[in-house]
């Protein structure tokens, strides 16, 4: 099957720009998630989705993250205004369904804000 | 505030040696356990799950739960350098969502 697909592989902004990434689950699969991995830890949950719901956006940074799933497959994560500190690698993960399943990551974008 | 502590590491064993990494997490409500390894530049990639109490064993890795203990190990027997990476523990209760520790570095050394 193929594998979570992501774009764009890198990205560079300077600060108080805008950026978005896209991403496309593994067809049938219908939890969606965006990781953000800071260089030399492990990945933090921003967002998940089930189907095109949001099922925890605890941690994202709401006044300047957003993302969607509008029609219950592929999604966007969009950061408007980016900071220094959002350099990071942006992982999106799929899995067939919500609960006690080990996911698979696509490639993730790796974003730097100079 | 759920936690998942692992050493950072390096952490280099010769090439042949067993690797055994371990991971420590907070809450107690945990239910399942799982491995990810991550090369450098790479996304993490699926290696282990273990949802009870001992040992599971799939070629050369063995994963080890003890819940009373709250830890979770992985041993790698007959390391090769190819093994060298950076391995995450990601911790999950069902119907919540995984918490990552922040990984150990493991070095072998040919």
């Amino acid at each position: 099957e193929a594998g979570v697909a992501q774009s764009p592989r890198y990205k560079i902004i300077e600060k108080r720009q805008s950026v978005a990434f896209w991403c496309n689950p593994i067809s049938g699969h219908a939890t969606l998630y965006w990781y953000q991995q800071i260089l030399g830890q492990g990945p933090k949950l921003l967002i998940q989705f089930q189907n095109n719901g949001v099922v925890d956006d605890s941690q994202l940074p709401k006044d300047r993250f957003s993302a969607e799933r509008l029609k219950g497959v592929d999604s966007t994560l969009k950061i408007q205004p980016a900071k220094l500190e959002d350099s990071a690698v942006y992982l999106c993960a799929s899995s067939f369904r919500e609960g006690n399943y080990g996911y698979t990551f696509g490639s993730g974008t790796r974003l730097t804000v100079v | 505030q759920k936690e998942v502590e692992q050493n950072s590491g390096p952490l280099s064993v010769p090439e042949g040696a067993i690797a055994s990494l371990n991971c420590t997490y907070s809450d107690r409500g945990s239910q399942s356990f799982f491995w990810y390894r991550q090369y450098s530049g790479k996304s993490p990639e699926l290696i282990m799950s273990i949802y009870s109490n001992g040992d599971k064993e799939d070629g050369r890795f063995t994963a080890q739960l003890n819940k009373a203990s709250q830890y979770v190990s992985l041993l790698i027997r007959d390391s090769q350098p190819s093994d060298s990476a950076t391995y995450l523990c990601a911790v999950n209760i069902y119907g919540q969502n995984f918490v990552f520790g922040p990984g150990t570095r493991l070095s072998v050394l040919p």
